[in-house]
């Protein structure tokens, strides 16, 4: 199998507040880790690819320090959105990847994010 | 860089009807080319994926898609329709595994 878990599925938070997300894969250690963005409606757009002990490789647009990401092992990577303000609100989704040169991801069920 | 485009954003059809959802794909070396299905208020599951072995590609809940480089396409079917196949499907392409690039989406809704 190829599970990937995140937590909380969904988040209710205040404008100026941190909210942290967990992305785990449960049965297989996941080199890299992406992390995705997707409005109603819309297609997922790549925020930003993790790998395991190093810094995450952000895609063009996306601030590094609104979204911090930590891949602090080989099973958990974490997004932390700083800051938060209501055009933050999305529906977060990771997924992850069993090995360097393997070419599937498997994604987690995503996390809501609101911020009010 | 690589890019799908989904032609149509939404599709409708009637329960065992055919499903064909199409998908072209532009990449500058030969592509892994991916289906995913998205639910609700759900992650993605991944449908199918070609990897450059057969180009025909049968993947899960009956579905299949066939690879034509001539075409650059990498359309899904699926011979007969059911209830349970309502969702969101994402074409996805990558150079290398690292890169996917999405589709926009296309709704499928299966009619009774």
């Amino acid at each position: 199998g190829a599970v990937v878990s995140q937590h909380p599925s969904w988040v209710i938070c205040k404008s100026g507040t941190s909210v942290k997300i967990e992305c785990r894969s449960l049965d297989f250690q996941a080199t890299t880790m992406f992390w995705y963005r997707q409005f109603p409606k819309q297609s997922l757009m790549l925020m930003a690819t993790s790998n395991e002990g190093s810094k995450a490789t952000y895609e063009q647009g996306v601030e590094k320090d609104k979204f911090l990401i930590n891949h602090a092992s080989l099973t958990l990577s974490t997004l932390t959105v700083t800051s938060a303000h209501p055009e933050d609100s999305s529906f977060y989704i990771c997924s992850a990847k069993k090995g360097l040169f393997h070419d599937t991801q498997y994604f987690g069920p995503g996390t809501r994010l609101t911020v009010l | 860089a690589q890019s799908v485009t989904q032609l149509g954003s939404h599709v409708s059809v009637s329960e065992g009807a055919l499903v064909l959802l199409r998908c072209n794909y532009s990449s500058s070396v030969p592509p892994y080319l991916f289906w995913y299905v998205q639910y609700p208020n759900q992650g993605l599951q991944l449908l199918l994926k070609y990897t450059s072995a057969a180009t025909l590609v049968k993947g899960i809940n009956g579905f299949e898609a066939e690879f034509k480089k001539s075409e650059t396409s990498f359309h899904l079917t699926k011979p007969s329709a059911h209830m349970s196949d309502a969702a969101e499907y994402f074409c996805a392409v990558s150079d290398t595994g690292n890169d996917m690039r999405f589709g926009a989406g296309t709704r499928l809704t299966v009619k009774p």
